[in-house]
């Protein structure tokens, strides 16, 4: 049964810093990997998706990882503002199943 | 761009009450899914829907719960005879037949059982 660990599970940081969020998954054989933000009580957005076929997607200050073999990917964001602050979920998809969600980060950038 | 819809948006209702939540997927998807997220907790699969039947469910989903697409463009998730370990976020999502498989999802249910 495929399992999804994201760490730290809450993070502080000054605005302007480089961070890193980390997630892991068990099974490595997976389609795809996805990443969401989710603000205090609201949806899932979503923010990258890597295809097992790739290493890596960017979008603005984002850059998201994909090591398949070792179960792995990582988010970086670059220059943190407090606008980033929110809890950012790593999702994993195995073919025709459904997303396996990790609990999440939650993020805080303070000004 | 295109979006997923949800109503209401949320959702109070009394322990042992029916409820419908309601989805409008993105017009040319054709695989539909109901997750939940319990607060705090991670967000879990409940069903998925495909060529008007269920094409694979968790054991969340138990008898008590119920989808159906009534018209070519709602989905719904029906709750017989809600229980307070029912309160959570639901959250639908569809996504179209191919690669990548990007699910896109609503902005949410908040369902609260008293």
């Amino acid at each position: 049964k495929q399992e999804v660990t994201q760490i730290p599970a809450a993070l502080s940081v000054p605005e302007g810093e480089n961070l890193v969020l980390n997630c892991s998954f068990t099974d490595s054989a997976i389609y795809n990997l996805q990443w969401f933000r989710q603000d205090p009580g609201k949806g899932l957005t979503s923010l990258l998706l890597i295809q097992s076929s790739q290493r890596e997607q960017t979008s603005g200050r984002l850059n998201a990882s994909l090591d398949k073999s070792s179960g792995r990917s990582t988010l970086y964001i670059a220059a943190s503002q407090p606008g980033d602050s929110a809890t950012y979920l790593c999702a994993v998809l195995k073919g025709n199943t459904p997303l396996v969600f990790g609990k999440g980060t939650r993020l805080s950038v303070i000004a | 761009e295109p979006e997923v819809t949800q109503t209401p948006s949320h959702q109070v209702t009394q322990m042992g009450q029916e409820v419908i939540l309601r989805c409008v997927p993105i017009s040319n998807h054709l695989y539909f899914y109901w997750y939940r997220q319990i607060l705090g907790q991670k967000v879990e699969f409940l069903v998925s829907f495909y060529n008007n039947e269920i094409s694979e469910k968790s054991e969340i989903f138990d008898d008590q719960f119920s989808v159906e697409r009534p018209d070519g463009s709602n989905f719904t998730l029906k709750i017989r005879s809600t229980k307070l370990e029912d309160s959570a976020m639901y959250f639908c999502a569809s996504r179209v037949q191919g690669a990548p498989l990007e699910q896109y999802f609503g902005p949410g249910t908040r369902l609260t059982v008293t």
